[in-house]
Order: C-alpha cells, then sequence, then structure tokens
C-alpha cells in the first residue's frame, strides 16, 4: 500500500471542477515536507504539473492548483478538458525518501 | 535542452541481473540528483532510489535495499540503475529522473524525466 492515499478514479464532465485528495501522516505531508503532482498521459512519462504545494511550472495552465493544509493536500482542476484525462500522482518525502500516492485516474465524461 | 535518454528494452531471466542507463543529452546533472521510478503494468509510481553524484552516495527505498545499485559516470553525464535477483514481479517500465536536492540530501521535485525502459522478466 501506498504511503500516500488517493482517490483510485475521479471524474467530471468538460467545464466542471474536480479534485483529487492526497491524504499523508505526520511522518509525511503532516511534517511539512512539500507536495508535489505529477499528470501521466496514456503511454508517457509523468509529468510534473504542481510543485512546492501550490506552484505551476511553466507552460501548465492555470486551470490546475494545488493546495496543502494538515497531513492532506489537493490538486483541483477548474473548466475540465478532454485532455486532462491522466493519472495524477501526488509526491512527498518520508523520513527525507520519496514517496508517491498511489495515482488517481481522472475520467472526462 | 537537456534530455534524459533511457538505454533500450531487456527482456532477462528470472534470477539475473540487468542494468539500465540514462544519459543527459544536451547538458550534464553535476548540479541535479538523479532517482530511479519504476512502473508495473497497470500499477502506480514506486521510487527505487536516488543519488547524488557530487555527493557519490545513494539512497534506496527500504524494499530494494540489497538488491538495486544506482551510480552515475559524470564524465559521460550518464546514470545507472542496477537491479539484481530479478523476479517477475519486477516486470516494469524504469524512468530516470531529474531533481535538484537540499543540502540535507532531501530531494525535490522531479522536473526532467527519461521516456522510460521496459524490462520484462520472463522465463
Amino acid at each position: 500500500q501506498s504511503v500516500l492515499t488517493q482517490p483510485p478514479s475521479v471524474s467530471g464532465a468538460p467545464g466542471q471542477r474536480v479534485t483529487i485528495s492526497c491524504t499523508g501522516s505526520s511522518s509525511n505531508i503532516g511534517a511539512g515536507y512539500d507536495v508535489h503532482w505529477y499528470q501521466q498521459l496514456p503511454g508517457t512519462a509523468p509529468k510534473l504539473l504542481i510543485y512546492g504545494n501550490s506552484n505551476r511550472p511553466s507552460g501548465v495552465p492555470d486551470r490546475f492548483s494545488g493546495s496543502k493544509s494538515g497531513t492532506s493536500a489537493s490538486l483541483a482542476i477548474t473548466g475540465l478538458q478532454a485532455e486532462d484525462e491522466a493519472d495524477y500522482y501526488c509526491q512527498s518525502y518520508d523520513s527525507s525518501l520519496v514517496v508517491f500516492g498511489g495515482g488517481t485516474k481522472l475520467t472526462v465524461l | 535542452q537537456v534530455q534524459l535518454v533511457q538505454s533500450g528494452a531487456e527482456v532477462k531471466k528470472p534470477g539475473s541481473s540487468v542494468k539500465v542507463s540514462c544519459k543527459a543529452s544536451g547538458g550534464t546533472f553535476s548540479s541535479y540528483a538523479i532517482s530511479w521510478v519504476r512502473q508495473a503494468p497497470g500499477q502506480g509510481l514506486e521510487w527505487m532510489g536516488g543519488i547524488i553524484p557530487i555527493f557519490g552516495t545513494a539512497n534506496y527505498a527500504q524494499k530494494f535495499q540489497g538488491r538495486v545499485t544506482i551510480t552515475t559516470d559524470e564524465s559521460t553525464s550518464t546514470a545507472y540503475m542496477e537491479l539484481s535477483s530479478l523476479r517477475s514481479e519486477d516486470t516494469a517500465v524504469y524512468y530516470c529522473a531529474r531533481s535538484y536536492y537540499y543540502g540535507s540530501g532531501t530531494l525535490d521535485n522531479f522536473d526532467l524525466w527519461g521516456r522510460g525502459t521496459l524490462v520484462t522478466v520472463s522465463s
């Protein structure tokens, strides 16, 4: 089982807003470590989507946003588009080692 | 534009070892750390370990301790991941990924990824 817990799947219609949660504990997210998010389109390598809890790399639309509170973090996607259909992973640290969430499959209805 | 270019697909027998390479094309990774992340078919991402070349030492996920070795050759800007005692459950795509690091050795986010190397373990 993953150290960070994500819902296996979420879905939404085009134009809607969806959120993906990432729940950890006091030894990882709750210890103050940053949370990063990655998007993985089918058959491709993961791509950095959000870094340092809430920052977007250059080129990532502002429809994507991240937040962190306590032992959890969230990724929000507004104005859902068909091309957002992908797997999303959160990543943080536990005892200074890298840990990933189990991943969430986003389906655009 | 720096790219991480990985070696090609491998087919290995159970009990054998595999060594996958990751070359920084168009630059170096002397200022970065390199990690290896694997993804079994239909499964999520799993961090195996990482190395900070200028420190020369690697950290490994507990699950892979004793079975994985991560090294770098700074003269060719190439990182290597060797996994031994292969079993069918090691069939996966293996990615290298670049990150900055903090003075404590904690890695930052993975801002650049290789395209992956499929390793198939089958008798």
